[in-house]
């Protein structure tokens, strides 16, 4: 089975741009929750679908947001983006909920300027 | 609230040498507890899970329940093990929200 996929892999944004990323999670899994990491914070929560709905939220502002569609790939937008907002942002996937096992993908590299 | 402390955040052993890094959590439920790694260059995966109770590349790790502790523990450590970890802990009821910890870069020397 493919691994989780991220798109696209870098990303250069100004401040005040918005900003969208994709993550198509392994085949089956419907499962998907979003991480942002930084050398600083390490690595956040910032929220899980599941079945096109939002199970779960991190500590992150409105400017954040997510969605999922129904082949189970998600898309986070980040608008209105500030310098703080550089970061590897992280997709992983599961089968569902439980005990499942997290697959993460590579992430993609958001740089702010 | 759930939470995970790395309190290391490097840690360096000669090869040979026992392995422990340590990890504490906070959480008032049962916990699911996690160790993942990340190599260099490479994407973050899962190590082990306290559920399995398994043993991965010489890696275990015990949930303590009294002490709040699920320390990863090593006897001889392998330059190979030089890697980030990072303790995990997972919302045991109805969600998934998955908290982790700051993470220890373990350094192998030779």
């Amino acid at each position: 089975k493919a691994g989780v996929t991220q798109t696209p892999r870098y990303l250069i944004k100004t401040r005040g741009q918005q900003v969208t990323l994709s993550c198509s999670p392994i085949s089956g899994h419907r499962s998907v929750s979003w991480y942002q990491q930084t050398p600083g914070q390490g690595l956040q929560f910032l929220f899980e679908y599941f079945s096109e709905t939002q199970r779960n939220k991190g500590n992150f502002p409105g400017r954040f947001s997510g969605r999922q569609f129904s082949n189970s790939r998600s898309e986070m937008n980040v608008s209105t983006l500030e310098l703080g907002d550089s970061a590897l942002y992280l997709c992983a996937s599961s089968l569902a909920t439980g005990v499942d096992t997290q697959y993460f993908g590579p992430g993609t590299r958001l740089t702010v300027l | 609230a759930q939470r995970v402390t790395q309190p290391e955040k490097l840690l360096s052993v000669f090869k040979g040498a026992p392995v422990e890094l340590k990890c504490n959590y906070s959480y008032s439920g049962s916990p699911e507890l996690f160790w993942y790694v990340q190599y260099s260059r490479q994407r973050l995966q899962l190590l082990l899970r306290h559920i399995s109770r398994e043993s991965i590349k010489g890696f275990t790790a015990d949930l303590n329940k009294g002490e709040t502790s699920f320390h990863l523990k090593k006897p001889f450590a392998q330059e190979e093990d030089s890697a980030m970890y990072y303790c995990a802990l997972r919302d045991s009821g109805g969600y998934q929200k998955v908290t982790f910890g700051t993470g220890t870069k373990l350094q192998v020397i030779p």
